[in-house]
């Protein structure tokens, strides 16, 4: 099955920072690639994903890179803020309606904004 | 308001014993799961299901079992097989498997 490894596990920034999370993933049939933030003891919920035919997606101060050939994602956050302190978790799939295509998860990287 | 909904919030089990979580979904998602979340481990898929009467054992299904009855719901029962149980649950629903979908706001279960 698919193997998704996401560093690093926990990031500490200055409010107004930049920060970078990165994730590889093993099958190079996955296609689909969210990623969840969670705050503390809330459910995870998307912010932002990409699909294989897209190297980059941008949603405000967020955007997401990724490199099919390397195998791997990125989350950029860019002009960091105290509330974007929360556990992010990156997940690669083979994509809807597959019958491979259940999500598979990283461990998640917990990341701290200090005012 | 569309949403999932998990109940309790807190469980509480005694050795021994068989509980049973539930997930009720109103977003018309055909896809349904269940994840477990313990410190540092991420988020561990134990079951999921595709459609009606149909679920898959995920990585760590051992001492869990679940039904889908009904496209709506998808309840967990955590035996007295899994020796571990104490940690937080998660449901979740998607249009269909793979995409992202919602998750729920989760039970946490601990052992008397």
């Amino acid at each position: 099955g698919e193997n998704v490894e996401q560093h690093p596990s926990t990031l500490s920034v200055q409010e107004g920072d930049s920060a970078v999370i990165k994730c590889t993933y093993s099958d190079s049939a996955s296609n689909y690639f969210p990623w969840y933030k969670q705050e503390l003891g809330k459910r995870p919920q998307l912010i932002i994903d990409i699909r294989s035919n897209v190297g980059e997606k941008k949603d405000q101060r967020i955007a997401v890179t990724l490199n099919k050939t390397a195998k791997h994602f990125s989350l950029h956050i860019t002009e960091t803020q105290p509330e974007d302190s929360a556990v992010y978790f990156c997940a690669a799939s083979k994509g809807r309606g597959s019958t491979l295509g259940r999500l598979y998860f990283g461990r998640g990287t917990q990341l701290t904004v200090w005012p | 308001d569309g949403g999932i909904t998990q109940s309790p919030k807190y469980l509480f089990r005694k050795e021994g014993q068989n509980v049973t979580l539930s997930c009720e979904q109103n977003l018309n998602h055909d896809a349904m799961y269940w994840y477990r979340q313990d410190p540092g481990q991420g988020l561990r898929l134990i079951y999921y299901s595709q459609i009606v009467n149909d679920f898959q054992k995920g990585d760590i299904a051992e001492g869990y079992s679940v039904s889908r009855e009904k496209k709506e719901s998808f309840p967990l029962t955590v035996t007295s097989a899994q020796k571990n149980p104490t940690a937080f649950y998660l449901c979740a629903s998607s249009i269909y498997l793979g995409d992202s979908g919602s998750f729920g706001d989760g039970t946490r279960l601990s052992i008397l």
